[in-house]
């Protein structure tokens, strides 16, 4: 049973416009969620992540919203660039647990 | 740098042939963990360590063996390999607290044929 889940296996978007992406989860235990990027042959990297006390954190160009109610959360990218082309991960946690659980990542392109 | 790093980069190896993928870091983490990478199926954990010494198992452990007898080394052991087996495979440490991002190796491609 996915527990993360991102819907959209890819996603394109002209250079200097908004990215969405979207995560979704079942387990209402989850209090922390992060966001990865990932490009190829390479590791992911921390981007940004949201405590289940706030709806929202920005730091840059990167901004995630988290409505707990809907199980959801986003991250938004403005404006998007092409060196944000990767594929994103989203990540959920309960505290007190040592588990991450990832969703199954969307691929952003953008386009010059 | 602050790293975690991860040995071999790539291996192609024939099953059943004991194989080892080692993995350390350097910035005194306490919190270790391996995943696995598939199509369609994200990031998988395959096993975890708290501490030096505490391991326990992720949700796909099966053919998979780990030891932690130093803080900064992890290594990955597959005692029998199979063709399911071939996968991208990570090395991840972080602080201990969720609020915690991981810092993650640059991945080992193994190929089981």
């Amino acid at each position: 049973d996915q527990q993360v889940k991102q819907n959209s296996p890819s996603l394109s978007v002209q250079e200097g416009r908004i990215s969405i992406l979207n995560c979704d989860y079942t387990n209402s235990m989850f209090d922390y969620f992060l966001w990865y990027k990932k490009y190829p042959a390479e590791g992911p990297t921390f981007l940004i992540s949201i405590s289940s006390i706030k709806d929202k954190n920005e730091d840059g160009r990167f901004t995630v919203f988290l409505n707990k109610s809907a199980k959801h959360l986003s991250l938004h990218i403005v404006p998007s660039q092409p060196g944000d082309s990767a594929v994103y991960f989203c990540a959920a946690s309960s505290s007190g647990t040592y588990k991450y659980i990832f969703g199954t990542g969307t691929r952003l392109k953008v386009l010059a | 740098e602050a790293q975690v790093t991860q040995n071999p980069r790539y291996l192609i190896t024939v099953t059943g042939k004991k194989l080892t993928v080692t993995c350390s870091q350097n910035m005194n983490h306490e919190y270790m963990s391996w995943y696995r990478q598939d199509p369609g199926l994200g990031l998988r954990q395959i096993y975890y360590s708290m501490n030096v010494e505490v391991t326990d198992k992720g949700d796909v452990p099966e053919g998979y063996k780990v030891s932690r007898k130093e803080k900064r080394n992890f290594p990955l052991i597959l005692e029998s390999p199979s063709p399911n087996q071939t996968s991208l495979y990570f090395c991840a440490s972080r602080l201990t607290g969720t609020e915690y991002g991981y810092t993650f190796g640059s991945g080992t491609r193994l190929t089981v044929v």
